[in-house]
């Protein structure tokens, strides 16, 4: 067990729609990182948060939005959902002043757009 | 951006035999290099990192080597054993401070036949 928590594990929408993945950090990590999980794409990164501020960002598409809020939960907004959104979806998190670089990842949302 | 490629896509050992996987990465700057194992279902885990001034770093059955002037570095796991099988990442960083963005490689299916 990580200590990364990700809500809900399975979720199947249909395309248009809206939704919304939930990711309780470690205890105490600051940063969140957003990845999305394709089998042909390999693990991309969407967006990283920092103590609420938003540090880096990558292959995010306009249509994906997140936010990291004070108690430090973050949540990654999927909006007007296509086909091709169909994927797993990591959170994972880090903590501040390690300096072991290691990231904690949750066991992911898995997201099916019909 | 940093660019990794990871080869081979997949790969199969007996028992007890050794495996080695590769990556390559695009960007001079990056100075951390980690490893991850992703097991069918959870998230991938750190198994092992390197940073950019260390050339070799072992731990048990696991190694990883770091050529920076070639920008490659190595997996080599001995005496592979049933409970090894899983995907592997490489992934590579500028890490530092509050920032360890990865950018990973596309994995590496390794199965350990009994």
């Amino acid at each position: 067990d990580s200590g990364v928590t990700q809500t809900p594990k399975h979720l199947i929408t249909a395309t248009g729609q809206r939704v919304t993945l939930r990711c309780s950090p470690r205890s105490g990590d600051l940063s969140v990182y957003w990845y999305q999980q394709s089998l042909d794409q390999g693990l991309q990164f969407l967006i990283q948060y920092y103590n609420g501020e938003e540090r880096a960002k990558g292959n995010i598409l306009e249509r994906f939005s997140a936010q990291q809020f004070p108690d430090l939960h973050s949540e990654l907004n999927l909006s007007s959902l296509e086909l091709g959104d169909s994927a797993l979806y990591f959170c994972a998190s880090s903590a501040l002043g390690s300096g072991t670089g290691e990231l904690f990842f949750g066991e992911g949302s898995r997201l099916t757009v019909l | 951006g940093e660019n990794v490629e990871q080869h081979p896509s997949t790969l199969s050992v007996q028992e007890g035999d050794s495996a080695v996987i590769k990556c390559t990465y695009s960007d001079s700057a990056s100075n951390y290099f980690p490893w991850y194992k992703q097991e069918l279902g959870k998230g991938p885990q750190l198994i092992i990192d390197i940073r950019s001034n260390v050339g070799e770093k072992k731990d048990q059955r696991i190694a990883v080597t770091l050529n920076k002037t070639a920008k490659h570095f190595s997996l080599h796991i001995t005496e592979t054993q049933p409970e090894d099988s899983a995907v592997y990442f490489c992934a590579a960083s500028r890490g530092g401070g509050s920032n360890y963005k990865l950018t990973f490689g596309k994995g590496t299916l390794l199965t350990v036949n009994p």
